[in-house]
């Protein structure tokens, strides 16, 4: 069976600051890795994916996530932070026949 | 059409009612999926749909629920006898093929069961 660990409930960050958001996964195949943000009250808006090639994978709003076999891990990151970043983030993997299996989220907050 | 639609985006039902959810996927896209999001949690899978059948059920929680794609595109998710732990936001999601390259996902419906 696959799995995905957000291992933080919530991170805070200054406006401006690098931020981090933790995913770790576990899979029996080869691992294709996502990030979805969801903002209130809307559905899940793909930010980037890792399927194979470059470990440092380059997304939407200028966010990046670095895979790590080693690991087996997948941390979204982001130079700076804006204010309108403030989400709740997912990270998800899918191996072989399988379906997209998504951590239980991480609240990202911003602050002024 | 241009993203992913589910209808309605919220449905208030009372226990031991009898609900509907539809989901309109990508033109195009043969794959189909439901999730079910608890507050606090990440979507939790339900039923897969390759075409007009299902490929994967396996996340049904009990026979009160079931889905259909009778043509391939629209789907219906169907669920018996609501009751209150049913209530969580539905969330449908379509991909051109097998889902490798991810998933574009609707806004959801947000179900309530008083």
């Amino acid at each position: 069976a696959q799995s995905v660990a957000q291992p933080e409930d919530q991170v805070n960050v200054a406006e401006g600051n690098p931020l981090t958001v933790k995913c770790t996964y576990s899979v029996s195949g080869n691992p294709y890795l996502f990030w979805y943000v969801q903002y209130p009250n809307r559905g899940l808006q793909f930010l980037l994916k890792y399927i194979t090639g470059d470990n440092l994978v380059k997304g939407s709003y200028g966010f990046e996530a670095e895979f790590n076999k080693s690991q087996t891990s997948f941390h979204l990151k982001k130079p700076s932070a804006l204010v309108s970043d403030s989400a709740l983030y997912f990270c998800a993997v899918i191996s072989g026949y399988s379906t997209l299996t998504f951590g239980k989220g991480t609240m990202l907050l911003v602050s002024p | 059409g241009a993203g992913v639609s589910q209808t309605p985006s919220n449905k208030v039902t009372e226990k031991g009612k009898y609900v509907e959810l539809r989901c309109d996927p990508i033109s195009g896209h043969t794959a189909l999926y439901w999730y079910r999001q608890s507050l606090g949690q990440g979507p939790e899978f339900l039923i897969y749909f390759q075409g007009t059948g299902a490929a994967d059920d396996s996340g049904l929680p009990n026979d009160r629920f079931f889905a259909v794609r009778p043509e391939g595109s629209v789907s219906t998710l169907k669920i018996q006898r609501t009751e209150r732990g049913d209530s969580a936001v539905y969330l449908c999601a379509s991909s051109p093929g097998r889902g490798d390259d991810g998933y574009t996902f609707g806004s959801g419906t947000r179900l309530t069961v008083v």
